[in-house]
């Protein structure tokens, strides 16, 4: 089946610094990835769409200039925490579907980022 | 209703017992239902996606029912196993599309042996 391998699994940075997360889609082209946010005992929340070739569209309330994404390839989509602080620590996950595919969306394993 | 909301938020069962839970959604511009299951460690893994009223879909020991009129879907476990202790989320793409997705919080299941 479709899997999506995210990189790293988990991430302790100093604030200030920049932390780079990828979504590789292995055996599909993913033209579309879309990357959520998840904080303790909250559902994940879209952060932003990732359209390979373009720029990504940015839900409400999530700065584009903080949260890089670059997306490519059909197979590969990165998020980019620039200058991270304390609270953008959070689980950090990528979903994608197969193009055609009419169920579910596969997702990476997620990212714990640690901002100290 | 204007997310989705899941409950309980968490439960405990023992082995062999059957179980379920449920997800409300907005029951307007409905396009599509997911059901995911997500192991400790691991990706969520997609267990159902349901588009027509009254739908039934089943993947072993589990099954799951649409109701799009009331907006609920509700998810069964029958002989639950210690391998089905896992959070299992339900999502919707708003705006009548199937494309982005809104999550509920999840139930979280554990299954004692």
């Amino acid at each position: 089946g479709a899997v999506v391998s995210q990189h790293p699994s988990w991430v302790i940075c100093k604030s200030g610094t920049s932390v780079k997360i990828e979504c590789r889609s292995l055996d599909f082209q993913a033209t579309t990835m879309f990357w959520y946010r998840q904080f303790p005992k909250q559902s994940l929340m879209l952060m932003a769409t990732s359209n390979e070739g373009s720029k990504a569209t940015y839900e409400q309330g999530v700065e584009k200039d903080k949260f890089l994404i670059n997306h490519a390839s059909l197979t590969l989509s990165t998020l980019t925490v620039t200058s991270a602080h304390p609270e953008d620590s959070s689980f950090y996950i990528c979903s994608a579907r197969a193009a055609g595919g009419l169920g579910g969306y596969t997702f990476g394993s997620g990212t714990r980022l640690t901002v100290v | 209703i204007l997310n989705v909301e899941q409950s309980p938020q968490s439960l405990h069962v023992q082995e062999g017992d059957s179980t379920n839970f449920t997800c409300s959604f907005p029951s307007s511009n409905f396009y599509a239902l997911h059901w995911y299951r997500w192991e400790t460690a691991k990706s969520p893994e997609a267990l159902f996606v349901m588009t027509l009223n009254g739908d039934e879909k089943k993947k072993g020991r589990i099954s799951a029912t649409l109701n799009t009129k009331e907006g609920y879907s509700y998810l069964y476990i029958k002989g639950s196993q210690p391998e089905d202790s896992a959070t299992y989320l339900c999502a919707f793409p708003p705006g009548g599309s199937n494309y982005k997705l809104t999550f509920g919080k999840g139930t979280l299941l554990t299954v004692n042996p």
